[in-house]
This record gives C-alpha cells, sequence and structure tokens, in this order.
C-alpha cells in the first residue's frame, strides 16, 4: 500500500535560513506522481510542485527547490533565504497510476516557523 | 473567479445530530474529493468522486455520507455513527481523474461536536 512519511513534525528557522523539509514515500507502482502542498493559516492547501517517477530532474522555482531520489524513495523541498510568510504546513502526497485510487495519500505534514 | 467554496467556515453541533457540509466548486472539474485533517495525522481521504452520481469510499468512510447529483456539488454528511467528528474537513476537486491531476483546495470547515 502507498504510504508518505514526512519525519519532521515542526521546523522553527529563523529568517534567511535554508531549510529542507523532508518526504519518504512507500509504493509498489512503478509510475507515480509526488506533490508538494503548502497550507498557510488560512486553511486553504496551494498546490507547489508535482514530479513523475520516470522524471529525477530536480526542479528550481525562485527561493524553493525539490530533489527527487527514487533509489532512496525521498522527495525532499528546500527553501532558501526562508522568509516569515514561509511559515505554514507543508504535505508531501503521493498519486499512483495502476491502484485504480484516483486520489492523493499525504503524508502528516511538517509544520515550518520562520522567525523575523 | 473560479474556485472551491465550502460552507459554513465554523460548525457547532451536538452529538447525536447529522450535520451536512457544503462544497460547490465553478471549475467545471469532474472529480471532487474530501479530507479530513487532524492534528499531527495529515490529511485522510473520506470519499471521493470522478463523475456526477458515483463515488468511492476513501480510508475513513465510515459514518460519512456523500452524494454527486451535480458536477459543482459534492456535500458530505457527518453522522452520529461517526465516533470523533471534530475535526477539520477540507473539500479538493481537479480537472481530471488521471493519477497526475493536482488537486484545488477550499478554505475548508472546521466543525466542532460536543
Amino acid at each position: 500500500a502507498q504510504k508518505v512519511t514526512q519525519a519532521q513534525t515542526e521546523i522553527s528557522v529563523v529568517e534567511k535560513e535554508d531549510v529542507t523539509l523532508d518526504c519518504v514515500y512507500e509504493t509498489r507502482d512503478t509510475t507515480y506522481y509526488l506533490f508538494w502542498y503548502k497550507q498557510p493559516p488560512s486553511g486553504e492547501l496551494v498546490f507547489l510542485i508535482r514530479r513523475n517517477s520516470f522524471d529525477e530532474q530536480n526542479e528550481i522555482s525562485g527561493r524553493y527547490s525539490w530533489n527527487f531520489q527514487k533509489s532512496t524513495s525521498s522527495f525532499n523541498f528546500t527553501i532558501t533565504a526562508s522568509q516569515v510568510v514561509d511559515s505554514a504546513v507543508y504535505f508531501c502526497a503521493l498519486s499512483e497510476a495502476n491502484t485504480g485510487r484516483r486520489a492523493l495519500t499525504f503524508g502528516s505534514g511538517t509544520r515550518l516557523q520562520v522567525q523575523p | 473567479d473560479g474556485g472551491i467554496t465550502q460552507s459554513p467556515k465554523y460548525l457547532f453541533r451536538k452529538e447525536g445530530q447529522n450535520v451536512t457540509l457544503s462544497c460547490e466548486q465553478n471549475l467545471n472539474h469532474d472529480a471532487m474529493y474530501w479530507y479530513r485533517q487532524d492534528p499531527g495525522q495529515g490529511l485522510r481521504l473520506i470519499y471521493y468522486s470522478q463523475i456526477v452520481n458515483d463515488f468511492q469510499k476513501g480510508d475513513i468512510a465510515e459514518g460519512y455520507s456523500v452524494s454527486r447529483e451535480k458536477k459543482e456539488s459534492f456535500p458530505l454528511t457527518v453522522t452520529s455513527a461517526q465516533k470523533n467528528p471534530t475535526a477539520f474537513y477540507l473539500c479538493a476537486s481537479s480537472s481530471g481523474v488521471s493519477y497526475n491531476s493536482p488537486l484545488h483546495f477550499g478554505n475548508g470547515t472546521r466543525l466542532t461536536v460536543t
């Protein structure tokens, strides 16, 4: 069965520090997608990125970068030069192609607090 | 602007009462979802629907019911059979039923049952 583990429950950093949020997944499927979402205090989850299982190329978008490694079943998310506005709960999620389940499986989330 | 509307934002009920949470989307999305969020447990899937008049149970469907009579609406009823109904409920939709479609979320409804 699919599973997503975010071992870091809460992380606190000072503004301008770099921070990495870890995500480890389990799946028997060879075709799948991984996602990251941000949940600010307002509650609505905001989609950040998706990555398919055949594309291990790292992605960078501004201060955000993602490192996908199939060998370790990890899809880690790094924020460079963190800002107070980055404070939120971040979720990693998995979707499999061949199980018939057309819904995302989420990790338990990591709460990031960026102190000024 | 297109989006997902969940109402109300806060809901209070007495134990033993059924309560229905509303979810409406004007994104013309085919698929809709209900997730429950509890502290430290992330999001857990309750029900999802890929098409009108059809829906599937998720991981924690017991004590919940849904309907999908219209493409834009996917209400969730929390019945008295749900043992621990107090939680934050999130509705989502996606444009396709493919496994690679990102979800778009509403702002959630926080249900408190006493």
